[in-house]
């Protein structure tokens, strides 16, 4: 079974460009979550989606960033225009439905660099 | 203020030994507290998750003590290998939260 894919793995891109991060959950997975760490910080939540819903978007730092999963399936998260403090590796994660404390299986990351 | 705190020295300890990580929290109300293993360049994994109404939880090697009371989680991995050498993230959420927060990790280094 394949596991939470992302793309780009790794990104380099000039302030105030966007870039769009691309996340493939475990199929079957309701339960769609971004983090983020950037550096020297812990991995912060930015959201969650049930499938095509925000559930949770309270961790998302502004307006420059746009989080959607049209169809419940594969979500993206925009960074529009990107600052250099938006360097860092954004995580993607998916669980099942089979209520709270379920596992969460993590992505490889996005490596953002923004110059 | 929430905070959660994990040793952010480095643990360093010989093969075979038990290697016992802590990781302490404030201002929460955890529904249940979760341990990941992360290595250099990837993705966190899970290894173990425990409830709130939950006082110990094993998995192999691995042993998961949860004190509501003292507001601590220790993990504990019993006959270490070299290979068990990662960073340890201690991760929680608040009741009717999906939400994890996450420590900062401590890297454990087992020597051969």
């Amino acid at each position: 079974e394949a596991g939470v894919t992302q793309f780009p793995s790794h990104s380099v891109i000039e302030k105030g460009q966007t870039v769009t991060l691309r996340c493939d959950p475990i199929s079957g997975h309701d339960n769609l979550y971004w983090y983020r760490r950037v550096m020297g910080k812990e991995i912060k939540f930015l959201l969650h989606f049930v499938k095509e819903s925000k559930q949770d978007e309270s961790g998302m730092p502004n307006n420059r960033f746009l989080a959607e999963r049209t169809g419940g399936t594969y979500s993206t998260l925009k960074v529009q225009p990107a600052e250099l403090e938006d360097s860092g590796v954004y995580f993607c994660a998916s669980s099942g439905d089979r209520g709270s404390g379920n596992t969460i299986y993590f992505g490889e990351g996005s490596w953002l660099t923004v110059v | 203020s929430q905070k959660i705190e994990q040793n952010s020295e480095a643990l360093n300890i010989q093969e075979g030994k038990t290697a016992t990580l802590t990781c302490n929290y404030t201002n929460y109300s955890p529904a249940y507290l979760q341990w990941y293993r992360q290595d250099p360049g990837r993705g966190p994994v899970f290894l173990l998750l425990i409830r709130e109404n939950e006082k110990e939880k094993r998995k192999e090697r691995l042993k998961v003590t949860f004190d509501t009371t003292l507001k601590q989680s220790l993990f504990h991995i019993t006959a270490s290998q070299p290979a068990d050498s990662a960073t340890y993230l201690c991760a929680l959420s608040d009741t009717g939260r999906r939400a994890l927060t996450f420590g900062s990790g401590t890297r454990l280094q087992v020597q051969p």
